[in-house]
């Protein structure tokens, strides 16, 4: 079974400042997509950044960007220029890449709650 | 704006009500799944539904029982619940395509209190 772990239950950073959250994971597959999600106050999931295992490029979405280590299977999110309205929870999930009809099982991390300061 | 709306938002039930959790989804996707959001625990995975079909239960207890209408709708029905299955229940959709699933997208959530 795949494993998500998250180990920074809390961090903070300054507004405008650059801050990286850690996910690590277990898998004996080879072909999986990784999630960051983000969860505000208002507890709506919304979606951040999603990583596709044979892709060797990190992912980036404007502030948003990943440092994917597939050997080390490590799945790091960094934000750059932190703004007010990036705190919140953010989860890493991970979904095998295996097609299946069945439906799409996403394993989620514990999560780390980002506290951004003014 | 949400394409996934989850009515209540809030709950307060005793332990022998009967309650039921709505969802529907506006994105014209055909799978849909509850999740189970307890603090300090990863969301858990209740429920799978594919093109109205249940194709997953997470060994979750008979006092939760889901039903699927049709691809838009969802609903979870509770019935004496315990405390411990107070939790915030997260519905989710996603589309399949050739190739697999598409992301899921998230709805905001009941938050429910069993008293």
């Amino acid at each position: 079974a795949q494993t998500v772990t998250q180990s920074q239950p809390e961090m903070s950073v300054q507004e405008a400042e650059t801050v990286t959250l850690s996910c690590t994971y277990d898998t004996s597959e080879s072909d999986y997509y990784l999630f960051w999600y983000k969860q505000p106050p208002s507890r709506q999931m919304i979606l951040v950044i999603r990583q596709e295992a044979y892709k060797q490029q990190n992912a980036t979405e404007n502030r948003f960007s990943v440092n994917f280590q597939k050997a080390a299977k490590s799945f790091s999110l960094k934000i750059s220029d932190s703004q007010l309205g990036d705190a919140a929870m953010y989860f890493c999930a991970y979904r095998s890449g295996v097609q299946e009809t069945s439906g799409s099982r996403l394993t989620f991390g514990e999560g780390t709650q980002l506290t951004v300061n003014p | 704006e949400t394409g996934v709306t989850q009515t209540p938002r809030h709950l307060v039930m005793g332990m022998t009500n009967k309650k039921s959790l709505k969802c529907e989804q506006h994105l014209g996707h055909n799978a849909m799944y509850w999740y189970k959001q307890s603090a300090k625990k990863p969301l858990e995975l209740m429920f799978v539904y594919n093109f109205k079909e249940q194709t997953e239960n997470n060994s979750v207890p008979s006092r939760f029982s889901p039903e699927c209408p049709n691809s838009s709708h969802l609903f979870l029905h509770l019935h004496t619940l315990q405390p411990e299955d107070s939790a915030l229940y997260l519905c989710a959709s996603s589309q399949f395509v050739s190739g697999g699933q598409r992301e899921q997208y998230f709805g905001p959530g009941t938050r429910l209190t069993v008293t």
